[in-house]
C-alpha cells in the first residue's frame, strides 16, 4: 500500500493568514492526489482533485500544488469557516488511502 | 446534486456480520463507481473497497476476505458486508460516489455517515 503522510499534525493560525500543509506518499503518485476538509460531525468534503484542480463551488482561497511524491495544500487567507481536518488522499494505485489529517484552527 | 443516505443497524455483536445499505437519490447509479469507506479514531480514513454499476468490484486487500459490496440499480442502492466483525470494525461507515470524469478518481459526493460500534 502507498503511505501518506502530513505535517504537521494540527496548526493555529489568525484570521487572514497563509496556511500551508503538506503531504507526502512513499511513492510515486504522478498527480493522483485529492484534498478534502472535514468538519466536526460532517462527512469529509472534496476541494481539490489531481493535485492542483478546484473543484466546482470551492472557493478559490484554496489550491493545491505538488507532484510525484511531495505535495502542498494551502489556504491563501484563512477564514473563520475554514476551522477543519483536511486530508489528503491518493488514488494512483489501489488501495486508495488517506493521509492522517492535519487539524487548522484559528489563534 | 446526488445524495447518498447509509442505513442499516448501529450495534453489530462481535463475530457477527455487518450490513450497511446506501440509498442514492437525485441522481443515477448508472456509469458511476460507488465506494465505502469508513472512519476510526485509531486508523483514520480507510477505504473499503468499490463497486461500478455493472456490478464488480475492487475490495482493500486489508479487508477482502470478509467484505463484499453490490448494487441494486432497481433500487438505487448499493449495499455493504462485513462478517466476522471484531471490536476493530467499530467506525463510522460512509458511502461514497467515485467520480472518475477525465480519468481522476476522486470521491465526490458522500452520505452523512453512519455510527457502527461492535459490542456484545
Amino acid at each position: 500500500d502507498i503511505q501518506m503522510t502530513q505535517s504537521p499534525s494540527s496548526l493555529s493560525a489568525s484570521v487572514g493568514d497563509r496556511v500551508t500543509v503538506t503531504c507526502q506518499a512513499s511513492q510515486d503518485i504522478t498527480n493522483s492526489l485529492n484534498w478534502y476538509q472535514q468538519k466536526p460531525g460532517k462527512a469529509p468534503n472534496l476541494l481539490i482533485y489531481d493535485a492542483s484542480n478546484l473543484e466546482t463551488g470551492v472557493p478559490s482561497r484554496f489550491s493545491g500544488s505538488g507532484s510525484g511524491t511531495d505535495f502542498t495544500f494551502t489556504i491563501s487567507s484563512l477564514q473563520p469557516e475554514d476551522i477543519a481536518t483536511y486530508y489528503c488522499q491518493q488514488y494512483n494505485n489501489l488501495p486508495f488511502t488517506f493521509g492522517p489529517g492535519t487539524k487548522v484552527d484559528i489563534k | 446534486q446526488v445524495q447518498l443516505q447509509e442505513s442499516g443497524p448501529g450495534l453489530v455483536r462481535p463475530s457477527e456480520t455487518l450490513s450497511l445499505t446506501c440509498t442514492v437519490s437525485r441522481g443515477s447509479i448508472s456509469g458511476f463507481f460507488w465506494s465505502w469507506i469508513r472512519q476510526s479514531p485509531g486508523k483514520g480514513l480507510e477505504w473499503i473497497g468499490y463497486v461500478h454499476y455493472t456490478g464488480s468490484a475492487s475490495y482493500n486487500p486489508s479487508l477482502k476476505s470478509r467484505v463484499t459490496i453490490s448494487v441494486d440499480m432497481s433500487k438505487d442502492h448499493f449495499s455493504l458486508r462485513l462478517t466476522s466483525v471484531t471490536s476493530a470494525d467499530t467506525a463510522v461507515y460512509y458511502c461514497a460516489r467515485v467520480n472518475r470524469t477525465g480519468g481522476f478518481y476522486r470521491f465526490d459526493n458522500w452520505g452523512q455517515g453512519t455510527l457502527v460500534t461492535v459490542s456484545s
